[in-house]
């Protein structure tokens, strides 16, 4: 079955400090891929997204992301963290002709002063 | 511009009330989804529309009623809802099918 895998449920990193979330999908054919933040209680936004070519993918608010086929991974970096990024991220996979998105079960990023 | 706009932003009702969420865009695009999303839990799909026809339905309840009446617009109908259907109510649209989506900020629904 397809499915998205987030490894980590929450991650604590200190301000300043680089930052890795991890995702690894199950899909027999590369999907497209998406990584999502959603601060509490507000809805999901578009980070930065993966449909193919380049497998270092830059996103918004200093977010990339690197694509890896030969381990299914679809990793989330950022090389210094500020505040202001504590929220829950989410990978998500979508194959195409099955035209459903499929989520992670998400990865609450703390961060400490 | 990428906003989907919702409304309410909070929603309080009885088991025995009928309300409706709101979901707009007005960015062009022809499909739209609602989604369901409980604490600590990533969204669940619930209905797509694509050219305001209905194209997929996730086996939801029959007391959700999604209504699509044009393609800037996109509502949920709810009646008789039970405590365990309290959540975040998310709504979506993207460009077609199957394109990248962009999401509202949600209604947050509490059944009492």
């Amino acid at each position: 079955a397809q499915s998205v895998t987030q490894p980590d449920i929450h991650i604590t990193v200190s301000e300043g400090a680089s930052l890795e979330l991890r995702c690894n999908y199950s899909y027999g054919a590369t999907p497209y891929l998406f990584w999502y933040v959603q601060s509490p209680g507000q809805g999901l936004q578009l980070l930065l997204k993966y449909f193919s070519g380049d497998t270092l993918v830059q996103g918004i608010k200093g977010f990339e992301a690197e694509f890896k086929r030969s381990q299914s991974s679809f990793n989330l970096r950022k090389p210094s963290v500020h505040w202001s990024d504590a929220a829950e991220y989410f990978c998500a996979a979508e194959a195409t002709g099955f035209q459903k998105l499929v989520f992670g079960t998400g990865t609450r990023l703390l961060v400490s002063p | 511009d990428t906003e989907v706009t919702q409304t309410p932003k909070h929603l309080v009702m009885g088991m025995t009330n009928k309300k409706s969420l709101k979901c707009e865009q007005h960015m062009g695009h022809r499909a739209m989804y609602w989604y369901k999303q409980k604490a600590k839990k990533p969204p669940e799909l619930m209905f797509v529309y694509s050219y305001e026809k209905l194209s997929i339905n996730e086996s939801v309840p029959s007391r959700f009623s999604p209504e699509c009446p044009n393609s800037s617009l996109l509502n949920l109908h709810l009646h008789a809802l039970q405590p365990e259907d309290s959540a975040l109510y998310l709504c979506a649209s993207s460009l077609v099918f199957a394109d990248i989506q962009y999401f509202g900020a949600g209604t947050r629904l509490s059944v009492l």
